[in-house]
């Protein structure tokens, strides 16, 4: 049980152009969801908690028009980089918070800008 | 500030035992967690102590001493499939995870 569905798992796109990623609950609710993401060889870093029916959280240094997070429903987040750049390119992972497991993470999404 | 330390690189021997470290230092504590996660791939869940002491689950345990700021996974009768980073991640006081850095554990035959 407490599945996060994340797609796409990867995705290549041209500079200026923007990706949704997606992330899905299958068998449970999550009201929280924390976007993480994650460069070669080092650790995740948060960089957003998305509360449904509210406004994302965005950690320090973390550009809020840039990565659009919208969290419409008690299944569904989802993470838009807008405006791409080769900066960008990383490996991007949603997590949920379960109460008895600590916490369930999505697949990952390896996002390459080219 | 949040500090989590552990070491960036381990290696070990299959079918011998591994200790990964880890010491943290948070602005309050609800948790610490330990995380498999082989590249490219999401972490998966390992362990959780709330408690000190040690945790068993099959070949994995995890110690917690809280009163020292530390932690240990022990991986015993190593595989292979073992070869991955371990990340240590600690619940603060606003149930914030603080992550490490991860320590890359290569298993050789």
């Amino acid at each position: 049980g407490a599945v996060v569905s994340q797609h796409p798992s990867r995705v290549i796109c041209k500079s200026g152009t923007s990706v949704k990623i997606e992330c899905r609950s299958l068998d449970f609710q999550a009201t929280t969801m924390f976007w993480y993401r994650q460069f070669p060889k080092q650790s995740l870093m948060l960089m957003a908690t998305s509360n449904e029916g509210s406004k994302a959280t965005y950690e320090q240094g973390v550009e809020k028009d840039k990565f659009l997070i919208n969290h419409a429903s008690l299944t569904l987040s989802t993470l838009t980089v807008t405006s791409a750049h080769p900066e960008d390119s990383s490996f991007y992972i949603c997590s949920a918070r379960i109460k008895d497991y600590g916490y369930t993470f999505g697949s990952g999404t390896r996002l390459t800008v080219v | 500030g949040q500090n989590i330390d552990q070491p960036t690189e381990m290696t070990a021997t299959e079918g011998a035992i591994v200790q990964i470290n880890c010491t943290y230092q948070t602005s309050g504590f609800n948790g610490l967690f330990w995380y498999q996660q082989h590249a490219g791939e999401a972490p998966t869940f390992l362990s959780y102590n709330v408690l000190d002491g040690l945790e068993e689950k099959g070949r994995f345990s995890s110690f917690l001493s809280r009163s020292k700021g530390y932690s240990y996974l022990l991986l015993k009768e190593l595989q292979m499939k073992d070869s991955a980073s371990y990340l240590c991640a600690v619940q603060d006081s606003n149930y914030q995870l603080i992550w490490g850095a991860g320590t890359k554990l290569i298993i050789k035959p």
